[in-house]
């Protein structure tokens, strides 16, 4: 089955860039969606698509696919940004959903 | 504004069943496919199932094929997941989300734009 792996924590300072990556074979023939997950809530998509927005999500958040891995992007990362976020695909050979195993972003 | 909202978790034996359902408000039901994903306690997020916008077609990940069900009533808006043969690893807050298109698992839609709150499953004697 196909799979999606994350680094499990990353640090960022506040106003720095944060880069979270995720790798699954051949990622980047497939389109690569990212989600936010703050605790006790749900999670919230925050790009789709590789790299589009969708309404409401700030542009500080941006995303790229290419070859093995896919990159979620915050700029000028925000202490409201420290959360959990999870990339998902779609596996079209098993057609199942498949999500990476999730990175805790800390803004220390 | 769009809304998932689950309901029909709660405490189960180990071998039970539930059936979880979803109502759903304020778009076209049936013009979305519809997917269930779950969270263990303290764990990541596991794609369990999806169905197509017309009830067609059914997608379930390995762990849950065979155990569970899911179906929609695109007259009640409402999309349900029928859990059996119930383990510990199947603890879970289970949540309903709305693919970003019609069809689950072909086009370019693929994603989940609106997620429910979620409903607590425990599996325990």
């Amino acid at each position: 089955s196909y799979e999606l792996s994350q680094s499990p924590s990353v640090s960022v300072s506040p106003g720095q860039t944060a880069s979270i990556t995720c790798s699954g074979d051949k990622l980047g023939d497939k389109y690569a969606a990212w989600y936010q997950q703050k605790p006790g809530q749900s999670p919230v998509l925050v790009i789709y698509q590789d790299n589009k927005r969708p309404s409401g999500i700030p542009a500080r958040f941006s995303g790229s696919n290419s070859g093995n891995t896919a990159t979620l992007t915050i700029s000028g990362t925000q202490a409201l940004d420290e959360a959990d976020y999870y990339c998902q695909a779609w596996d079209t050979s098993t057609a199942c959903g498949v999500f990476g195993g999730g990175t805790k972003l800390t803004v220390l | 504004e769009v809304q998932l909202l689950e309901s029909g978790g709660g405490l189960v034996q180990p071998g039970g069943s539930l059936r979880l359902s979803c109502a759903a408000s304020a778009f076209t039901f049936s013009n979305y496919a519809m997917t269930w994903v779950r969270q263990a306690p303290g764990k990541g997020l596991e794609w369990v199932s999806a169905i197509n916008g017309d009830g067609g077609s059914t997608y379930y990940a390995d762990s849950v094929k065979g155990r569970f069900i899911i179906s929609r009533d695109n007259f009640k808006n409402t999309l349900y997941l029928q859990i059996s043969s119930l383990g510990a690893e199947d603890t879970a807050v289970y949540y309903c989300a709305r693919h970003a298109g019609k069809e689950a698992a072909t086009g370019t839609r693929r994603y989940f734009d609106y997620w429910g709150q979620g409903t607590l499953v425990t599996v325990s004697s």
